[in-house]
């Protein structure tokens, strides 16, 4: 299909690892991105990867990609209450210079 | 201050009226975009520009228009607004630079309420 693939929900214990899957639709998206949106805020650009990549860390913040099944994944390790918002991932497709095209977004809530 | 400035951040209006919603960036960024954001629907493209004599319509731009003012300034506007267009705006800019890193940076967003 053409659209960006999230599940909508994700609910995790304070502390545990939380995992926020995605699937996109271009092979030759060149960079994939995650935002993060917290209540009555604009999108925050979280972390990004380029497709040469298959893996990279960011402190808390591990992402996977999985070029041959178009997969990618946002890990939080450690997660805090503070991490509770909605995660959204994004494509650059090769064919549209400029426009990013989302998923529709996962609401993670972090139990205490 | 903030790098993208929309306002108002909040409106009430009633079906008919004609709505502006502006958008500022002290970025330098050539590139800007108007989004709209419904509940479990994500963000949908309304309208981009990549620079002041470039506007081209994205996914959903029945019922709205804009204007790339100035590098900085876009606006969009709801000529006849109706109830359906309730939802969360959002603008956003990126650098031009081609086939690299462009990573777009957005607003607060502007929560429109049609009556």
């Amino acid at each position: 299909g053409e659209d960006v693939e999230q599940s909508l929900f994700l609910s995790v214990r304070e502390g545990d690892s939380s995992v926020i899957n995605c699937t996109y639709t271009d092979s030759s998206s060149t960079y994939l991105y995650w935002y993060k949106q917290e209540p009555g805020a604009g999108l925050q650009l979280l972390t990004y990867i380029f497709s040469n990549m298959d893996m990279k860390q960011d402190q808390r913040l591990t992402v996977l990609l999985n070029k041959k099944d178009k997969h990618l994944s946002l890990r939080i390790a450690d997660t805090q209450t503070g991490d509770s918002a909605i995660y959204f991932c994004a494509e650059a497709r090769g064919s549209t210079l400029g426009r990013l095209y989302f998923g529709r977004g996962t609401q993670l809530t972090v139990w205490p | 201050d903030a790098d993208v400035t929309q306002t108002p951040r909040n409106r009430i209006t009633k079906t008919g009226k004609r709505i502006m919603l502006e958008c500022s960036q002290t970025k330098g960024h050539d590139r800007m975009y108007w989004y709209r954001q419904d509940p479990g629907l994500g963000l949908r493209l309304i309208y981009y520009s990549f620079d002041v004599k470039d506007i081209n319509k994205g996914e959903i731009s029945d019922g709205y228009s804009v204007s790339r003012q100035a590098q900085a300034k876009f606006s969009l506007s709801l000529e006849s607004a109706i109830p359906n267009q309730t939802a969360l705006y959002f603008c956003a800019t990126s650098e031009s630079t081609t086939g690299s890193h462009q990573p777009q940076h957005f607003g607060d967003g502007t929560r429109l309420s049609i009556l």
